[in-house]
């Protein structure tokens, strides 16, 4: 069965602390893998699509790179702005939808 | 230019009730998709639909439906609510295959009391 794990879960940071969220997936043959940004009460916010290893996308502060099992969010010099949940999703085998880990609660204090 | 408009933003029913809800997509966008997203959980996938065939259907009990009109706008159908129904219920749309990406709507928070 398809999945996608997020790790960790929860993380508290300090502005300016840089840190990276994981996500692991385990379609085979990937088709894209998608890094959304979600507040609380809103949809899914799209960041960046992935599609081979290797690959890094950068937008501001946060940068996604690709490896053939994992991808990483790095998140540079964080704000207290970017406190969000960051979703990771991968395309299913039929093409026709993403599945979503369960995502990383992401705090910057300032 | 507007983003993906659902409607209501909120609701409450009761169980056993059924309920509608509706999507707009972005202008161009043919294809468009639903997702449940319980507290705590990443969205989990309902229905595609594009150019209005359905292209997929997730692991949901046959009381949900939906359909796509020619203006290719979506309704979300869910008859005999139960509790577990409760949950942000999200539209997205794309210009057509997955790999362009998904944008999503704000979603309609249903709650079943």
């Amino acid at each position: 069965e398809d999945q996608v794990t997020q790790s960790p879960e929860a993380l508290r940071l300090q502005e300016g602390e840089s840190s990276s969220l994981n996500c692991s997936y385990t379609v085979s043959g990937l088709r894209g893998l998608f890094w959304y940004r979600q507040d609380p009460g809103k949809g899914p916010e799209f960041l960046f699509t992935l599609y081979s290893a290797g690959e890094e996308k950068e937008k501001e502060r946060l940068k996604a790179t690709l490896t053939k099992k994992e991808s990483f969010l790095h998140i540079t010099a964080p704000k207290p702005e970017d406190s969000a949940t960051y979703l990771c999703a991968e395309t299913n085998q039929a093409g026709t939808a993403l599945i979503f880990g369960k995502g990383t609660t992401l705090s910057v204090s300032s | 230019d507007a983003g993906v408009t659902q409607s209501p933003t909120h609701l409450i029913k009761t169980r056993g009730q059924h309920v509608t809800l509706r999507c707009s997509p972005i202008s161009g966008h043919k294809s468009v998709s639903w997702y449940q997203q319980v507290l705590g959980q990443g969205p989990q996938f309902i229905f595609q639909y594009y150019e209005k065939e359905e292209r997929g259907r997730g692991n949901f009990p046959d009381r949900f439906s939906a359909r796509q009109f020619p203006n290719y706008s979506s309704e979300l159908n869910v008859n005999a609510l139960l509790l577990g129904d409760s949950a942000l219920y999200l539209c997205a749309s794309t210009t057509g295959g997955l790999n362009y990406g998904y944008t999503f709507g704000s979603g309609t928070r249903l709650t079943v009391v």
